[in-house]
């Protein structure tokens, strides 16, 4: 299975400053597609998880672009350019390049 | 508008059955992969299982945790997966989502419970 090491595991961000998150994989997520199948979520407490970023850097509908996405091969991190209240939660990146699926452990974002 | 809806959760004696679905609407279910994730409580997210569609056999694949007790099959006409979970045990115990191949839509979830 494809090992999703994200760091940190916690971060604590005053309000209108940047924040990032790390997320390194076992093995590349590049498909011999030429697509990278790396994805950034976003649960908030009593919630699913939302999409985010999906392959890599590509922004969901709707996401603000506050949220950007970057990386390739087996490394990616997922940057809030000026976070704010409502980004409170916690982050997962995810593989879909090959099954079982795999989940980082999850970075939980708090606002000093 | 994409929907997904999970129900049959509840409390089940170790070793005992459920049956959730997922109901769907806003998009063409047939042609769409459907996933079960879940989470313990607590916890991180765990893939279950997948079922294709029917242009691609409705083939499953299971993570290992689950895979000779749990399976996942989907009646398109009522656009609806479903997944059907035998043996339970404690460690089961979680939130169960499902969501479509894109991960775009998620359900609310349905919380499944093992504890005698």
């Amino acid at each position: 299975d494809i090992v999703m090491t994200q760091t940190p595991l916690s971060l604590s961000v005053t309000p209108g400053q940047p924040a990032s998150i790390s997320c390194k994989s076992s093995q590349s997520l590049l498909h011999s597609d030429g697509k990278t199948y790396l994805y950034w979520y976003l649960q908030k407490p009593g919630q699913p998880p939302q999409l985010l970023i999906y392959e890599v850097s590509n922004r969901f509908s709707g996401v603000p672009d506050r949220f950007s996405g970057s990386g390739s091969g087996t490394d990616f991190t997922l940057k809030i350019s000026r976070v704010e209240a409502e980004d409170v939660g916690v982050y997962y990146c995810m593989q879909s390049i090959q099954l079982p699926w795999t989940f980082g452990q999850g970075t939980k974002v708090e606002i000093k | 508008e994409v929907q997904l809806v999970e129900s049959g959760g509840g409390l089940v004696q170790p070793g005992g059955s459920l049956k959730l679905s997922c109901a769907a609407s806003g998009f063409t279910f047939s042609g769409s992969a459907m996933h079960w994730v879940r989470q313990a409580s607590g916890k991180g997210l765990e893939w279950v299982g997948r079922i294709r569609s029917k242009a691609n056999s409705y083939a499953t694949a299971y993570a290992a945790s689950v895979k000779g007790r749990f399976t996942i099959s989907r009646d398109d006409s009522k656009n609806t997966a479903y997944l059907q979970m035998n043996s339970l045990k404690t460690e089961d115990t979680a939130v169960y989502y499902c969501t479509r191949h894109k991960t775009d839509y998620w359900g609310q979830g349905t919380l499944v419970t093992v504890s005698s």
